[in-house]
């Protein structure tokens, strides 16, 4: 079983509509969670940290279930822009061991 | 401030040869990370680095990858021989102590 899990996708999705990725995590003494963003051809960027208590930025959610270990992303009002690659990663260990999952793929049409 | 640089962008090379990448880490970060990233996968841990010691390498394969951060700085990542299915993006990253990471634009090596 892969360490973090995502749904490859590709979520095709109008513009304007609400959109949610799951990742589940099979390490429960992993600490720390964070959503990052890829674009084709591109390096992976930080797009947000996951807390315990859940938190938004923006059209952005992201919250953390540690009982069922899955952490989520919520997009509302899907922009052509938020078209990319979405990957979610897992810090675990004493030395903060970072793991990523296989990314979901989001095509936002016009 | 300036990102994390590697070179070179691109690489192609025939399977058996060598072949060697370059990162430069943001100033001040003193963590280091080499990621394997095969087309439609997310990245893979190669090896991480702690200022200059390695602190996780259990995914390198050390049969033909080697990897090295002499002074704590800059570091430099090896495949001999390289093998077809070494084909992938080798991306670098760095961070600080928040956990965060920052990529660098990474090398696309081609194994012919």
């Amino acid at each position: 079983r892969k360490e973090v899990e995502q749904d490859p996708g590709p979520f095709n999705v109008p513009e304007g509509a609400t959109v949610a990725f799951n990742c589940t995590y099979s390490n429960s003494a992993s600490q720390s969670f964070f959503w990052y963003r890829q674009d084709c051809r591109k390096e992976p960027k930080l797009l947000m940290s996951v807390y315990s208590s859940g938190n938004e930025d923006g059209r952005f959610t992201a919250q953390l279930n540690r009982a069922s270990q899955y952490i989520s992303l919520l997009i509302r009002d899907s922009k052509l822009s938020d078209s990319a690659t979405y990957l979610c990663v897992a810090l675990s260990g004493g030395y903060q061991k970072v793991t990523f999952g296989t990314g979901t793929k989001l095509q936002v049409i016009p | 401030e300036a990102g994390v640089a590697q070179s070179p962008r691109y690489k192609i090379i025939e399977k058996r040869q060598s072949v060697a990448f370059w990162c430069n880490p943001i100033s001040g970060h003193a963590t280091l990370y080499w990621y394997q990233q095969i087309l439609g996968q997310g990245p893979k841990l190669l090896i991480q680095f702690q200022n200059n010691g390695v602190v996780d390498d259990s995914q390198l394969p050390k049969d033909r990858f080697s990897a090295e951060r002499l002074k704590g700085v800059d570091s430099t990542l090896k495949i001999q021989p390289a093998k077809l299915e070494d084909s992938a993006v080798y991306l670098c990253a760095s961070s600080f102590s928040d956990e965060k990471l920052f990529f660098g634009s990474g090398t696309q090596l081609s194994v012919l």
